[in-house]
């Protein structure tokens, strides 16, 4: 079964909007990730955030770990039309080797 | 760096044949990762390597899938006798130890099986 679980599976906005996206996991981990598809290409990562840290920056994209709640949030503000793509986010397990399972991903679309 | 390798791209077999999806990791990482994408499953982890060793293979469907890792620079996924279910995309990605475990993916290879 999979490790995380996106909220919403499919977001549609402006150009210009802000995007949220949530995640949720089952098991402790070492880290989550967030990853980026565009169609017909492979994943490409985009944010780590490790399991003692609370935020993290990069560019227009933030990205919150809540470990009590076992969720993660991924905010890409400013969206522009090249957004446009799947965001999964994935866990990292130390099973004796690091162990990495994704999420079902959301679809966002920006509208230009 | 060239990124990870994979090949074919596109692939399109009848269904009982034998099926070899091949993978060349980026130089110096130590885990490599097979995952098979599809639109009812998502993005599964079939098996990963570390060090050319299999660690953990439990995500392999069934006794038709196989893997291998011979050595640093090569793997392949094979699939035998192959069934239109398993029709899919194949991602295979590598990572190096110490760094997050960043993750990063070839391209795909397209399989359709008809």
């Amino acid at each position: 079964s999979q490790q995380g679980e996106e909220d919403p599976q499919a977001l549609s906005i402006q150009e210009g909007e802000n995007a949220t996206m949530n995640c949720s996991y089952k098991t402790s981990i070492n880290n989550l990730q967030w990853y980026r598809q565009n169609s017909g290409r492979g994943l490409v990562h985009l944010i780590l955030i490790r399991s003692n840290e609370r935020e993290k920056h990069s560019g227009r994209l933030r990205v919150t770990l809540d470990t009590s709640k076992k969720s993660s949030s991924l905010l890409i503000t400013a969206s522009r039309a090249a957004d446009t793509a799947s965001y999964f986010c994935a866990t990292g397990v130390n099973t004796g080797g690091f162990k990495t399972i994704f999420g079902a991903g959301t679809r966002l679309f920006v509208k230009a | 760096d060239a990124g990870v390798i994979q090949s074919p791209r596109h692939e399109v077999t009848e269904m009982g044949q034998e099926v070899t999806l091949r993978c060349k990791p980026i130089s110096g990482h130590d885990y490599l990762f097979w995952y098979r994408q599809t639109m009812m499953r998502g993005l599964e982890l079939l098996i990963y390597f570390n060090n050319n060793v299999p660690i953990d293979d439990s995500g392999m469907p069934e006794d038709r899938f196989s893997a291998k890792m011979p050595n640093a620079s090569f793997s392949t996924l094979k699939i035998q006798p192959s069934e239109p279910r398993d029709s899919a995309v194949y991602f295979c990605a590598s990572s190096l130890a110490g760094t997050g475990n960043t993750i990063y993916f070839g391209e795909g290879s397209w399989l359709t099986v008809v």
